[in-house]
């Protein structure tokens, strides 16, 4: 079974407008983390966001957001006032466990194409 | 305050050649990861390291493949005998110790690096 699942392999967006990517994940560890990274076509990774399976509130960083659903074990990226340069590919990761540092799990990916 | 580094950012090698690909975590991590991106894929993990440790390596290949982070210099990843199937994007991730039982935003956080990209002709 897939650990992390994004649906939406291709997403366009109207430049300033708001856009949410689909991340839904799978695990019977109450102690997880779930991870945003941005791969522009350049090709390096960039870490976006981080939300803990404890936290009580929602990450933000700046125009990122994410709606952490945990009953429906979605965690979905909001990217607020979409730019051109946030066209890339997206991916949502999970880190499971609380027994030290543990390797990712990521999904296939969204690529998002920002249209002026 | 440098990020991860890798290199070489691109590699070419014949069938039958040996790749070789490094990775410096930041400053202040001891904790490495290697990942492989096929085309069009997500990443896929392949081992996780500590200095002079390997701590995971279940999803590295059991064979021609191999991984080691000294306890001065690099992190390597070495290839043998290179295959077209093994023509991918290689990543190095980096995070510092984690501290258990505390969930202190960022120490569980993995830094990748710009990535190797390995061609196999």
């Amino acid at each position: 079974a897939q650990k992390i699942t994004q649906t939406q392999p291709g997403m366009f967006v109207q430049e300033k407008e708001a856009v949410t990517l689909d991340c839904t994940y799978d695990t019977s560890d109450p102690s997880y983390g779930l991870f945003w990274y941005k791969q522009p076509s350049s090709g390096e990774m960039i870490f976006l966001i981080y939300q803990g399976s404890y936290d009580q509130q929602n990450a933000t960083e700046g125009r990122y957001s994410l709606n952490f659903q945990k009953a429906r074990k979605s965690a979905n990226l909001v990217i607020s006032a979409s730019q051109l340069g946030d066209s890339a590919m997206y991916f949502c990761a999970m880190r499971e466990g609380n027994s030290g540092n543990t390797p990712l799990v990521f999904g296939k990916g969204t690529r998002l194409s920002v249209i002026a | 305050n440098a990020g991860v580094m890798q290199n070489p950012r691109h590699l070419v090698r014949r069938r039958g050649q040996e790749a070789r690909l490094r990775c410096s975590p930041m400053k202040g991590h001891s904790h490495v990861y290697w990942y492989r991106q096929l085309p069009e894929e997500g990443l896929k993990f392949m081992v996780y390291l500590q200095k002079e440790n390997i701590i995971d390596e279940s999803g590295m290949p059991k064979e021609r493949f191999s991984a080691e982070f000294p306890k001065e210099g690099p992190s390597i990843l070495r290839i043998q005998q290179v295959v077209r199937g093994d023509s991918a994007a290689y990543f190095c991730a980096s995070s510092p110790q984690f501290q258990r039982g505390k969930f202190i935003r960022g120490t569980d956080t993995q830094y990748f690096g710009p990535g190797t990209r390995l061609t196999v002709l």
